[in-house]
Parts: C-alpha cells; sequence; structure tokens
C-alpha cells in the first residue's frame, strides 16, 4: 500500500505570498491531520479533516486554511506569508471514523518551506 | 491548556546500553497515548499506541507502559543500538477530540 505522500516536498516563498500544499493519504484513509513543525517546538496541530469536514482546529490565525476533497486528498493554504511560518508542514493520515477507538496516524515526508 | 512533556530532552548512550524516557500528560479526559519514532529525514514512525491504564507495548527491544491515574508513560530500549538513534515523540488525546497534543521529543543518539 502507498504511503501518504506530499508536494512539493521543499518550497521558497516571500512574505506576503500564499502558499499551498497537498497531501495525498493511504488508500481508503478518510481522516488528514495537519501539523507544523518549528525548531524547538513539538509538532504543531493545524486542523483535521475527515469526509470532507474540518472536525478540529488548533490555535493558528485565520491565514491557515485547509480543504478535504471527495478522494480524502487534502490541501492547506497559508495566505499573507510571513517569516515566523518557515517550518515543516506535516500530513498524517488514519483510518479513524466517527465513535471508533483511534488509530495510529500515518505521516507524510512533510512540506519545508522557507519565507523570506 | 493541555501539556505533554518529554524528558530527557535528548539523551547519548553507548551501544548496548538499555535507557528509557518519560511523557507525562494530564490525567483528566484520557483517551489514547502514541508513541512516535523519527529518524533524520524520514516521516515519523508510529510504535505504539496504547489506550488503557496498565497497558505494556512490546515491539523487539523497544517497550512501553502506560499509567493513566497518573499520567505518564515510559518508553524502554534494551541492549540500544546505533540504528535507534532518532527522536521519540509521544502524543496523547482526549475524549471526544480529533486531534493530538505531541510533546517536544526526546532525542537519542547511540554511540558505537
Amino acid at each position: 500500500k502507498a504511503g501518504v505522500t506530499q508536494t512539493p516536498r521543499y518550497l521558497i516563498k516571500t512574505r506576503g505570498q500564499q502558499v499551498t500544499l497537498s497531501c495525498s493519504p493511504i488508500s481508503g484513509h478518510r481522516s488528514v491531520s495537519w501539523y507544523q513543525q518549528t525548531p524547538g517546538q513539538g509538532l504543531q496541530f493545524l486542523f483535521e479533516y475527515f469526509s470532507e469536514t474540518q472536525r478540529n482546529k488548533g490555535n493558528f490565525p485565520g491565514r491557515f486554511s485547509g480543504r478535504q476533497f471527495s478522494n480524502s486528498r487534502s490541501e492547506m493554504n497559508v495566505s499573507t506569508l510571513e517569516l515566523g511560518d518557515s517550518a515543516l508542514y506535516l500530513c498524517a493520515s488514519s483510518s479513524i471514523g466517527r465513535g471508533r477507538v483511534q488509530e495510529t496516524q500515518y505521516f507524510g515526508p512533510g512540506t519545508r518551506l522557507l519565507v523570506l | 491548556i493541555l501539556n505533554v512533556e518529554q524528558s530527557p530532552q535528548s539523551l547519548h548512550v553507548q551501544e548496548g546500553d538499555s535507557t528509557n524516557f518519560t511523557c507525562s500528560f494530564p490525567s483528566s479526559n484520557f483517551y489514547a497515548l502514541h508513541w512516535y519514532r523519527w529518524e533524520t529525514a524520514k516521516s515519523p514512525e508510529a510504535l505504539f499506541v496504547m489506550t488503557l491504564n496498565g497497558d505494556e507495548k512490546k515491539k523487539g527491544r523497544i517497550s512501553a507502559t502506560l499509567n493513566t491515574k497518573e499520567g505518564y508513560s515510559y518508553l524502554y530500549i534494551k541492549g540500544s543500538q546505533p540504528e535507534d538513534s532518532a527522536t521519540y515523540l509521544c502524543a496523547y488525546s482526549t475524549s471526544g477530540t480529533y486531534k493530538y497534543i505531541f510533546g517536544t521529543g526526546t532525542r537519542l543518539k547511540v554511540l558505537a
């Protein structure tokens, strides 16, 4: 079974620009979560989608948004980029369903974003 | 505010040594505790998921225990090998949510 894929792997943008990152989950997985990792910080939860609906959101400004498509692929968008948005962005998928015991998340390789 | 703490932050051990790390988390509304291994330039890899107080999991030389009443989990590595060098993350989730709160990890370096 193919793993979680993320594109692009590396990205350089300038302040004020916007960026869209893509995540394709493992086939059959319907839950996709996004995380940000910056030096010295643990993985910070951004949001989680299930069946095209955002079920939970972390404490990030509204510049960070996401969506999920009917095939479970997900995109994350950051508008008006700031220097502090430079980070590794990871997505993770799981087959978690409503009311079921939470299952393991499988992570993608990440997208490394550098904002200049 | 939920807070997951891991200790130590980093650790250097000799090949063959056994070692352990701690993950502390709020004991209220506990739902699940996950351990991940994250090697440099790779994706985090799931090791264990534990849900019940007293759970013990084992995978080869690595094992983990869980105490939900006092809010901690231990990860043990027996006979460390250089390939065990990685950052070990724990993540905690609460009832009724669909998010995981991660600790900052323990960075292990096993010296040959």
